[in-house]
């Protein structure tokens, strides 16, 4: 089940910079999108989200972009911190009632100070 | 901040056991889900719940998983007679409503099937 991926398996960001996570997804019945952060040993948490109406989401550090006709998002972090250091997941929905999720296979940040 | 939570969080069980794994979604939720990750692999999506039924579920949801919602704050997965392959991280999540509500997710039960 390729529906959603990200290609960059790990990403590494110095402290202060830009980070910038990329996804893509092929089901264009997707219209809710969102990314999780994951801690080792814990559950993943719940970040940012954006829906198909929109093409940019901001909250604090982080903005989600969404670009419908490339079928892509990303996620940006300014300024990136050490804390940020997780792996990020995002996952998308086709919005009706329950919320479906299907995730990618995640991406590692690593910020270095 | 309000979270869910999960119960136990490792489960060591034999194959052919029934487990029943638990959790307890952010009280005002509506929509409650039981996703999984096994080792190595993407977390995905199992079943889940609204108005005490079930509202959607996939594949892997066989005759041998079932829901629970047995009072008004515990969500219960139950697999009948576990097998190697259940093996997996378990998450609990809920969310408020349905559509346009992100899902809150708990830390995980992990499951070993010796």
């Amino acid at each position: 089940d390729q529906q959603v991926k990200q290609n960059s398996p790990s990403l590494s960001v110095q402290e202060g910079r830009i980070s910038i996570l990329n996804c893509d997804y092929t089901n264009s019945m997707f219209d809710y999108f969102l990314w999780y952060k994951k801690y080792p040993a814990e559950g993943p948490t719940f970040l940012i989200s954006i829906s198909s109406i929109k093409d940019k989401n901001e909250d604090g550090r982080f903005t989600v972009f969404l670009n419908k006709s490339a079928k892509h998002l990303s996620l940006h972090i300014v300024p990136s911190q050490p804390g940020d250091s997780a792996v990020y997941f995002c996952a998308a929905s086709a919005n009706q009632g329950a919320q479906k999720l299907v995730f990618g296979q995640g991406t590692r940040l690593t910020i270095n100070p | 901040e309000p979270e869910v939570t999960q119960t136990p969080s490792h489960q060591v069980t034999q194959m052919g056991q029934e487990v029943i794994l638990r959790c307890v979604p952010i009280s005002n939720h509506l929509y409650f889900y039981w996703y999984r990750q096994i080792l190595g692999q993407k977390v995905e999506f199992l079943v889940s719940f609204y108005n005490n039924e079930i509202s959607e579920k996939s594949e892997i949801f066989d005759d041998q998983f079932s829901v629970e919602r047995p009072d008004g704050s515990n969500f219960t997965l139950k697999i009948r007679s576990t097998k190697l392959e259940d093996s997996a991280m378990y998450f609990c999540a809920s969310s408020l409503t349905g559509a346009n509500s992100p899902l809150h997710f708990g830390n995980g039960t992990r499951l070993t099937v010796t």
